[in-house]
């Protein structure tokens, strides 16, 4: 089993919908949960982290951290085409050095 | 402002070559530093990180190596390339300190072994 398990996709969605991108993980040490954005042939992009649990929300982001169902979430609202790209979930233990992410879910969002 | 460097940009060797990729990170000191590869349509593989000059732990165990000359390089090398080191290298630098989180990648560097 990985430790961190994100749906590939790909995800296609109506430009103005609400996207919910999810990760699952089975290592209860982590302790940081993060999201990033890549685009196509770049390096990828932090676009928001939670501290231990709970939701956090950065405009038109929310990230949504469940410890007790070990599963992360990152809701975009009124989604753009510029918002298409490939969104990774990453995660870290308190004092660790190696981040583990997701395979990454490639998000089309259609004009 | 946090900047890292990573060249070149894009790189195709052949098979046996040897390979040298440089980081060097600007705006912080002492950063946590790693490198990535992506193969094309994955996710992140974690190679290499470093935590201080000269500490290298290896997560992998092939024909790569890594070097941290100084604080701020992070250099990835191979004496002889094979056809399956294909792919997106990157290099990044992390910052984490009582439940504060940063993390840059750079550009990174598309590699094409034939």
């Amino acid at each position: 089993q990985k430790e961190v398990e994100q749906d590939p996709g790909p995800l296609s969605v109506p430009e103005g919908a609400i996207v919910s991108l999810n990760c699952t993980y089975s290592n209860s040490a982590f302790q940081y949960f993060m999201w990033y954005r890549q685009y196509s042939r770049k390096g990828p992009e932090l676009l928001m982290y939670t501290y231990s649990s709970g939701n956090k929300e950065d405009g038109r982001f929310t990230a949504q951290v469940d410890k007790s169902s070990k599963y992360i979430s990152l809701f975009i609202r009124d989604s753009q085409p510029s918002d298409s790209a490939t969104y990774l979930c990453a995660m870290l233990p308190r004092g660790g050095f190696k981040t583990i992410f997701g395979a990454g879910t490639r998000l089309f969002v259609k004009a | 402002s946090q900047t890292i460097h990573q060249w070149p940009a894009t790189l195709v060797q052949p098979v046996g070559s040897p390979l040298s990729l440089e980081c060097t990170v600007e705006g912080t000191s002492n950063p946590n530093l790693y490198w990535y590869r992506q193969a094309a349509g994955r996710g992140l593989q974690l190679l290499f990180y470093s935590v201080g000059i000269g500490q290298i732990s290896s997560e992998v165990p092939q024909n790569l190596s890594a070097s941290r000359p100084q604080d701020r390089q992070f250099i990835l090398s191979s004496k002889k390339l094979l056809l399956s080191d294909s792919g997106f290298y990157l290099c990044a630098w992390s910052v984490t300190s009582g439940g504060t989180y940063e993390q840059y990648f750079g550009p990174g560097t598309r590699l094409t072994v034939t």
